[in-house]
């Protein structure tokens, strides 16, 4: 069966710190990956998706930047964290429509 | 361009009860899936159920069963038996042959003793 891990579940960085929250799933080939933000008590806004080994799509332009080197790993990185940064953090995976989440990682910049 | 447009941000229901959550959706496409989503206070987002555009039938799993009106464009669940459980934020989304899901702005559903 498939499963997804996303590590660190929780993270507390200061302003202008770099970031690096890694994803990785197993059971399945060549999915399609996705990062997805979400503040508090609010929806799900897509922020990269890749179909593939070093394709990465970019929905909004912002102080983040997405990687996958490897067909089942999907990293999301920042050089300099924004406090607009914070918040909860969900890597997907998707073979054919429907999506799978990871358990999310919880980011807060003081 | 496809949007979801799910208009209760809140609703609460007695345990035992039943719950209908709405989402509508508007596209030009003919063969599309949409989904329920839910998200518990834990944050997992799990998927609750799907539904074909091709299939007349609505889908159902378990409490949980949807109303789908294609010409309408609707897509309800609804949540019979209520749990406790079954408190959580719910995404309504919507999939076609791209890569990407459109969500909904959810809806959080509290559910009391």
């Amino acid at each position: 069966s498939q499963t997804i891990h996303q590590w660190p579940a929780t993270l507390v960085q200061p302003v202008g710190s770099p970031l690096s929250l890694e994803c990785t799933v197993e059971g399945t080939s060549n999915p399609n990956l996705y990062w997805y933000r979400q503040a508090a008590g609010r929806g799900l806004q897509l922020l990269f998706y890749s179909v593939g080994i070093g394709q990465i799509s970019s929905e909004v332009p912002q102080n983040l930047s997405a990687s996958r080197p490897q067909d089942r790993q999907f990293i999301l990185s920042s050089k300099k964290l924004l406090l607009s940064d914070s918040g909860f953090y969900l890597c997907a995976w998707s073979v054919l429509i429907e999506q799978f989440f990871g358990p999310g990682t919880r980011l807060t910049v003081l | 361009a496809q949007t979801v447009t799910q208009s209760q941000p809140e609703m609460s229901v007695q345990e035992a009860e039943t719950v209908t959550l709405s989402c509508t959706y508007d596209t030009s496409e003919n063969n599309y899936y949409l989904f329920w989503y839910k998200q518990p206070p834990s944050r997992q987002m799990i998927l609750v159920i799907r539904q074909e555009a091709y299939k007349q039938q609505n889908a159902t799993e378990n409490r949980f069963s949807v109303n789908f009106q294609k010409a309408a464009k609707s897509f309800s669940l609804k949540i019979s038996d209520s749990q406790l459980g079954d408190t959580a934020m719910y995404f309504c989304a919507f999939g076609y042959n791209t890569d990407k899901l459109i969500f909904g702005t959810g809806t959080r559903l509290q559910v009391f003793p």
